[in-house]
């Protein structure tokens, strides 16, 4: 079955960056895009951009330009999201969801389980 | 900017009953790119509806939704214990991927 399991929480001091990873599993990891999608502690949910594995394109929101850094590692299906300059206002559970390769719709259909980030000195 | 606003902020029901929540997009949005999801506490969403209109795999049939252009509604027709969450709607459109701010369905 697909899953798609990521790295453990973190905790940041102000200024620093942080990783994180997204390994996928039970399907071909270059044929979904992988988007990032963060909720702060009681709050909505933020996209944040997306990745195709297969090329290594990116799209990022304008909000994280400059700041965020999605990649992958095809040899091991993992994507991973970097985000420098953490701030507080940082702190966040920060997923990874799969989006099916179809024009015709936009959805994501597998997430991975969260990562917690914590900024704080 | 592209908004999705969700109403009610929060549904007070009992099991079993009916609920309707709303979602209205600022522009119109191609149904083919409205979906809604499930959350519950300490958990990833889960992808109810797609399309506006069709269910995800293994979802119930007391959930459905509806709408075009800019109002979209999902109903769940007679609640479950285990349907007590928070909904978002989701759109994409201009390259952008935008949230609701969710509905919080409590019981009463």
């Amino acid at each position: 079955q697909v899953q798609l399991v990521q790295s453990g929480a973190e905790v940041k001091k102000p200024g620093a960056s942080v990783k994180v990873s997204c390994k996928a599993s039970g399907d071909t990891f270059t044929a979904y895009y992988m988007h990032w999608v963060r909720q702060a502690p009681g709050q909505g949910l933020e996209w944040m951009g997306w990745i195709d594995p297969n090329s290594g394109g990116t799209n990022y929101v304008q909000k994280f330009q400059g700041r965020v850094t999605m990649t992958r590692d095809t040899s091991i299906s993992t994507a991973y999201m970097e985000l420098s300059r953490l701030r507080s206002d940082d702190t966040a559970v920060y997923y990874c969801a799969r989006r099916p390769p179809s024009a015709d719709y936009v959805f994501f259909d597998y997430w991975g389980q969260g990562t917690l980030v914590t900024v704080s000195s | 900017e592209f908004v999705l606003t969700q109403s009610p902020g929060t549904l007070s029901l009992s099991p079993g009953e009916r609920a309707t929540l709303s979602c209205r997009a600022s522009q119109s949005v191609s149904s083919s790119y409205l979906a809604w999801y499930q959350q519950k506490p300490g958990q990833a969403p889960r992808l109810l509806i797609y399309g506006a209109s069709s269910r995800a795999t293994g979802i119930p049939d007391r959930f459905s939704g509806s709408g075009s252009g800019t109002d979209f509604t999902l109903t769940i027709s007679r609640l479950e214990p285990e349907d007590f969450a928070v909904y978002y709607c989701q759109q994409y459109g201009s390259s952008l991927l935008t949230f609701g701010g969710g509905t919080k369905v409590e019981i009463k």
